[in-house]
């Protein structure tokens, strides 16, 4: 009965390779998030969806592109991946204001 | 833009005693105010929010009061225990359809027995 959920849960992989995560919340929220932690813990915003359409997307590189299949799951696909993606992957889905996270994605570009 | 700032880690303390994390804000519209919890190899857990200005926050014997006049939002606990060694954040929502969650830096709490 896990809210949010997220696969994989450790990834790594070659530098230039492409990869993707997966998310999805069974909690009937609209909205969903992508966060992405940095080596100090530090937690910025990438991306939000709200009824499978874009709603921020906070200059990310374009080599991240999420989808949104159906407001349950929301993906993210990393193309050409660089040692500097390395980092934790949050995925979250919100209720007005309160945001539910999953358990993050490990991610080591090596 | 909107922004959030919390005390240096990390914080240091013995079994029962008293914690203080101190988060200011700085926001141009009259945000709610989040304090989450990350246990170590762990995601984000909401430990409590307030939604308007003297609203206090409680949950697990944490509680924290939003302060409109000083911009605050400080985290406090009487006696803290050994499980509660974890990284705190203090965090915004601009709100709106989709609205970010904007973070502090995080405090690393370290609690020995």
């Amino acid at each position: 009965d896990t809210a949010v959920s997220q696969t994989p849960k450790y990834l790594v992989t070659q530098m230039g390779n492409d990869k993707s995560i997966k998310c999805e919340q069974n909690l009937g929220h609209d909205t969903m998030y992508w966060y992405k932690q940095d080596s100090k813990k530090f937690l910025k915003i990438m991306f939000s969806y709200n009824n499978k359409e874009l709603i921020i997307n906070e200059t990310v590189p374009n080599r991240f592109s999420p989808k949104s299949p159906d407001k349950a799951h929301l993906n993210l696909h990393i193309n050409s991946l660089e040692l500097g993606d390395s980092a934790v992957y949050f995925c979250a889905s919100s209720h007005q204001e309160t945001q539910y996270f999953g358990p993050g994605t490990r991610l080591l570009v090596l | 833009g909107d922004s959030v700032t919390q005390m240096e880690g990390p914080v240091t303390l013995s079994e029962e005693a008293f914690l203080t994390i101190n988060c200011t804000y700085t926001a141009t519209g009259y945000p709610s105010l989040f304090w989450y919890v990350q246990y170590p190899g762990e995601g984000l857990q909401l430990l409590l929010k307030a939604t308007k200005a003297d609203d206090k926050g409680s949950n697990k014997g944490f509680e924290a009061t939003y302060r409109k006049e000083t911009t605050s939002f400080h985290l406090e606990k009487g006696s803290v225990q050994v499980s509660d060694s974890a990284v705190y954040f203090c965090a915004l929502s601009e709100g709106g359809q989709g609205g970010k969650l904007i973070f502090g830096q995080g405090t690393e709490l370290s609690v020995k027995p």
